[in-house]
């Protein structure tokens, strides 16, 4: 079986200030883990994803996510917010020896003020 | 860059009615999925389609739901009598092995 859990509804930072969204896993074997990003009438949007490799992975609009197998984690950064940011943030994971559909988290809302 | 599109944006329908909500998929992907968010919920798995059948399906999706390929260009999901729980964003989604998702059609059941 395979989960994810993002334990923030909301997350709220300052414009320029960094950012994280959390997001932790489960899985049987080894995980293919995904950021998805929702904007405000639009579909979800893929951000990045880590399949093997460098535990430090690069998106797009310059977010980046660490992979970290001992706490199960693969939480979603940004050194610098901005505003148009602002958007609900899912985490997804599938397990490499199971089926192609991946299991999504609830979303975390994140508001950057300006 | 290629898109999955969906229609309607939006859909009211009465509870007891049937709705078919459409995608369309990017042309050269094979697989193609169907998910749900219930909203403040997590967004869920319904089913996947490949080769003109479906592949995987979960629990969720029982009889009142069905998917077609009516043609080379569209992925439909049609859900037979509406309960007010199928309030929920449908999202379309199709991909090599990795979902592309639409924008999302908001299914309100009254």
């Amino acid at each position: 079986a395979q989960s994810v859990a993002q334990p923030e509804d909301q997350v709220n930072v300052a414009e320029g200030n960094p950012l994280t969204v959390k997001c932790t896993y489960s899985v049987s074997g080894n995980p293919y883990l995904f950021w998805y990003v929702q904007y405000p009438n639009r579909g979800l949007q893929f951000l990045l994803k880590y399949i093997t490799g460098d535990n430090l992975v690069k998106g797009s609009y310059g977010f980046e996510a660490e992979f970290n197998k001992s706490q199960t984690s693969f939480h979603l950064k940004k050194p610098s917010a901005l505003v148009s940011d602002s958007a609900l943030y899912f985490c997804a994971v599938r397990d490499t020896g199971g089926s192609y559909i991946p299991t999504f988290g609830r979303g975390t809302s994140l508001i950057v003020h300006p | 860059e290629p898109e999955v599109t969906q229609t309607p944006s939006h859909q009211v329908t009465q509870m007891g009615q049937e709705v078919i909500l459409r995608c369309v998929p990017i042309s050269n992907h094979l697989y193609f999925y169907w998910y749900r968010q219930i909203l403040g919920q997590k967004v869920e798995f319904l089913v996947s389609f490949y080769n003109n059948e479906i592949s995987e399906k979960s629990e969720i999706f029982d009889d009142q739901f069905s998917v077609e390929r009516p043609d080379g260009s569209n992925f439909t999901l049609k859900i037979r009598s509406t309960k007010l729980e199928d309030s929920a964003m449908y999202f379309c989604a199709s991909g090599d092995r990795d979902p592309d998702f639409g924008p999302g059609t908001r299914l309100t059941v009254t």
